[in-house]
C-alpha cells in the first residue's frame, strides 16, 4: 500500500498490558492519521499528527491511549493496560501536508491487535 | 459526521460496468472528491480522486456532477477482485485550523461471478 509501512501486523495482548504500534510513513510525507476499525465496521478516525506535534487528537480516547510522531524515527500508537474492547484493526496513513485539498492519504496494511 | 452519504451495498455481474453513487450535498468550492476502497483484512486503497471535471486512471473513472453535490465511481468491468468496500471521502475541517479524513460507512460492493 503505497509505501506506509507498519508494524508489528498482528499483536496479541493481555488484558492490563500494554500495545504499541508503529507507523512509518512514505518517504517525504511528514503528515501521519491514525484511524481504528473494529470488527465489522468503518474506520474511525483517532488523531492527526506532524513531526513532534499533535495537531489533532478529537477521536482519540480520553484515558488509556496516547500517540506521538518523534523527529527521528515512526510515529508511535500507544495503548496502556488493554481491554477486550480494544480489539480491532489500527491503521496508520501518511499524506505530505493537509494545505491542499488535493493531497491523497495513503493507508498501510494495519496492525491487527487481539486482546485476550 | 461524515460528509458523504453512500448506499450501504450493491451488487453487479462480473465483466459489467459498476456504478457507485456518492451524494456530497454540503461540499465546498475547493473541496477534493476522494474515493478509496477496501478489500478484506486490507488497509484501504486509493482509487482517484478529482475536483470539477471528470477524471480517469487506470482502475476507475470519476464522474463529478456539474453542481458537485454529487459523484459516480465507474468500475468500467467489474472483475471479482473488485469485491470491496468503497468509500467516498470529502476532507474535513478540524480543530486548530487542520483538516482530516472521515470515513463513512461506504458501499460494499459485490460481485457475482
Amino acid at each position: 500500500n503505497a509505501g506506509v509501512m507498519q508494524n508489528p501486523r498482528h499483536l496479541v495482548r493481555r488484558r492490563g498490558q500494554e500495545a504499541r504500534l508503529r507507523c512509518s510513513p512514505m518517504k517525504g510525507h511528514s503528515h501521519v492519521y491514525w484511524y481504528r476499525q473494529l470488527p465489522e465496521e468503518g474506520l474511525k478516525f483517532m488523531v492527526y499528527l506532524q513531526k513532534e506535534n499533535i495537531i489533532d487528537e478529537s477521536g482519540m480516547p480520553k484515558e488509556r491511549f496516547s500517540a506521538e510522531f518523534p523527529k527521528e524515527g515512526p510515529s508511535i500508537l500507544r495503548i496502556q493496560q488493554v481491554v477486550r474492547g480494544d480489539s480491532a484493526a489500527y491503521f496508520c496513513a501518511s499524506s505530505p501536508g493537509t494545505a491542499f485539498s488535493g493531497n491523497t492519504i495513503y493507508f498501510g496494511e494495519g496492525s491487527w491487535l487481539t486482546v485476550v | 459526521d461524515a460528509k458523504t452519504t453512500q448506499p450501504n451495498s450493491m451488487e453487479s455481474n462480473e465483466e459489467e460496468p459498476v456504478h457507485l453513487p456518492c451524494n456530497h450535498s454540503t461540499i465546498s468550492g475547493t473541496d477534493y472528491i476522494h474515493w478509496y476502497r477496501q478489500l478484506p483484512s486490507q488497509g484501504p486503497e486509493y482509487v482517484i480522486h478529482g475536483l470539477t471535471s471528470n477524471v480517469n486512471n487506470r482502475m476507475a473513472s470519476l464522474a463529478i456532477a456539474e453542481d458537485r453535490k454529487s459523484s459516480t465511481l465507474i468500475l468500467h468491468r467489474a472483475t471479482l477482485r473488485d469485491a470491496a468496500v468503497y468509500y467516498c471521502i470529502l476532507r474535513e475541517h478540524g480543530d486548530s485550523g487542520t483538516y482530516k479524513y472521515i470515513f463513512g460507512t461506504g458501499t460494499r460492493l459485490k460481485v457475482l461471478a
